[in-house]
């Protein structure tokens, strides 16, 4: 099975700051990586589809790069309404999610 | 407007099994790929299983493989998840997910709200 670890567990942060978080594949997965984020009592909202390409209705400040085995989303603005949880998944083969990134305000 | 909207969840003693539904509208059901995405009580998404447009590649995580059997009715537009043998580690609210692919290989960009499953004697 394809492990997926993401890094930090949880970070603190201002609105107006630059945010990367980051997620290794434990095998080549090509770009079959998406991002989500989640609300506390929300179902989780596709952000980045395929590495680096952005679901319609994404605000651009959201952006995702890498391939192969390691990836990143960036935040480059932080908005209030940004702090959440964020979580990469691969679709290489059937999906695996990593752990999450919880996104607090300091 | 997309619609996915889960049932079945509900209180069932360890050993026990369990239906889950979901029933998807505005959209064209058989053209996509469709899951099973659980969340444990304050813990991380888990994938469950997932079913291609066609049935033809199906899915489970390890934890549930020959416990969980995932199905699908494109004539209803309904997608199941029939789970045997269950565990208090199984308690989880499972949400049902539409694939943006045919085959079990996109992101996840439609997700209903979730039922709520508890294992508990």
């Amino acid at each position: 099975d394809i492990q997926m670890t993401q890094s930090p567990s949880s970070l603190s942060a201002s609105v107006g700051d630059r945010v990367t978080i980051t997620c290794r594949a434990s095998q080549s997965i090509s770009n079959y990586l998406n991002w989500y984020q989640q609300k506390p009592g929300k179902a989780p909202n596709l952000l980045i589809y395929a590495a680096s390409s952005l679901q319609s209705g994404v605000p651009s400040r959201f952006s995702g790069s890498g391939s192969g085995t390691d990836f990143t989303l960036t935040i480059s603005s932080l908005h209030p309404e940004d702090f959440a949880t964020y979580y990469c998944q691969q679709s290489y083969r059937f999906l695996t999610f990593g752990g999450g990134t919880k996104v607090e305000i300091k | 407007e997309v619609q996915l909207v889960e049932s079945g969840g509900g209180l069932v003693q360890p050993g026990r099994s369990l239906r889950l539904s979901c029933a998807v509208s505005g959209l064209t059901f058989d053209d996509y790929a469709m899951h099973w995405v659980r969340q444990a009580p304050g813990k991380g998404l888990e994938w469950v299983s997932g079913i291609s447009w066609n049935r033809g590649s199906i899915g489970y995580a390890d934890s549930v493989k020959g416990r969980f059997i995932i199905s699908r009715d494109n004539a209803r537009n309904s997608l199941y998840l029939q789970m045997n043998s269950l565990r208090a580690e199984d308690t989880a609210l499972y949400y049902c997910a539409k694939d943006r692919a045919t085959g079990i290989r996109g992101g996840l960009d439609y997700w209903g709200q979730g039922t709520l499953v508890t294992v508990s004697s």
